[in-house]
């Protein structure tokens, strides 16, 4: 049982390309969600997905796409990124109980 | 929507000295309200939580109390340990969304040996 996978660990980009963020959980949980940490900001939501099928904007979805691939599968898209966008990612899935669980983190580099 | 508002942001205590971080929430049908705590490099994880219907809920050297009526809750460690220095996020989640968290913005622990 791994629990919540994402990959890559550690990503650089220059301004104005494009990546996908992976993020897996093998815990046959509904929702799925995506944060970004900054440092003094907590964390903040981007999007999630409630259940297979449907996704909604977070806090601060600007920049960002997802997709809700099935229900183990929920991508995150930077179709052109910005040096703002230098963050660290969670991806994280949720339980009937609302504790939610996160998978290891995506340290991002926007040059 | 919700906002949640987390201080100190930084808290420095003795090993063996007690530790309290405190939060408060904007959205009153707020109903769940966790603690998670991050290690450097690490995932944050869940370490305890607690719901509008109680007041205080504890697990062995941590405890959380919850005013609903001012809108605040707290985190408590006692017996403070080295380990337990981490950084510390409070969240809560509004009645109007059964799928959305809202953290606090964190506070960082440093327990001096």
């Amino acid at each position: 049982n791994a629990g919540v996978t994402q990959t890559p660990k550690f990503q650089v980009l220059k301004t104005g390309q494009s990546m996908t963020l992976q993020c897996a959980q093998d815990m046959n949980h509904n929702s799925m969600y995506w944060y970004r940490q900054d440092p003094g900001m907590g964390l903040r939501l981007i999007y999630y997905s409630a259940s297979e099928g449907t996704t909604d904007k977070g806090e601060v979805p600007n920049g960002y796409n997802v997709s809700r691939l099935n229900k183990r599968e929920f991508s995150l898209r930077l179709e052109s990124a910005a040096p703002s966008q230098t963050s660290v990612y969670f991806c994280a899935s949720r339980d009937t109980t609302y504790e939610q669980y996160f998978g290891p983190g995506t340290r991002l580099t926007v040059t | 929507g919700e906002n949640v508002e987390q201080h100190p942001s930084t808290l420095s205590v003795q090993e063996g000295d007690s530790a309290v971080i405190k939060c408060t929430y904007s959205d009153s049908a707020s109903n769940y309200f966790p603690w998670y705590k991050q290690e450097l490099g690490k995932r944050p994880q869940l370490i305890i939580d607690i719901r509008s219907n109680v007041g205080e809920k504890k697990d062995q050297r941590i405890a959380v109390t919850l005013n609903k009526t001012a809108k605040h809750f707290s985190l408590h460690i006692t017996e403070t340990q080295p380990e337990d220095s981490a950084v510390y996020f409070c969240a809560a989640k509004g009645e109007d969304s059964s799928y959305k968290l809202i953290f606090g913005s964190g506070t960082r622990l440093l327990v001096r040996p």
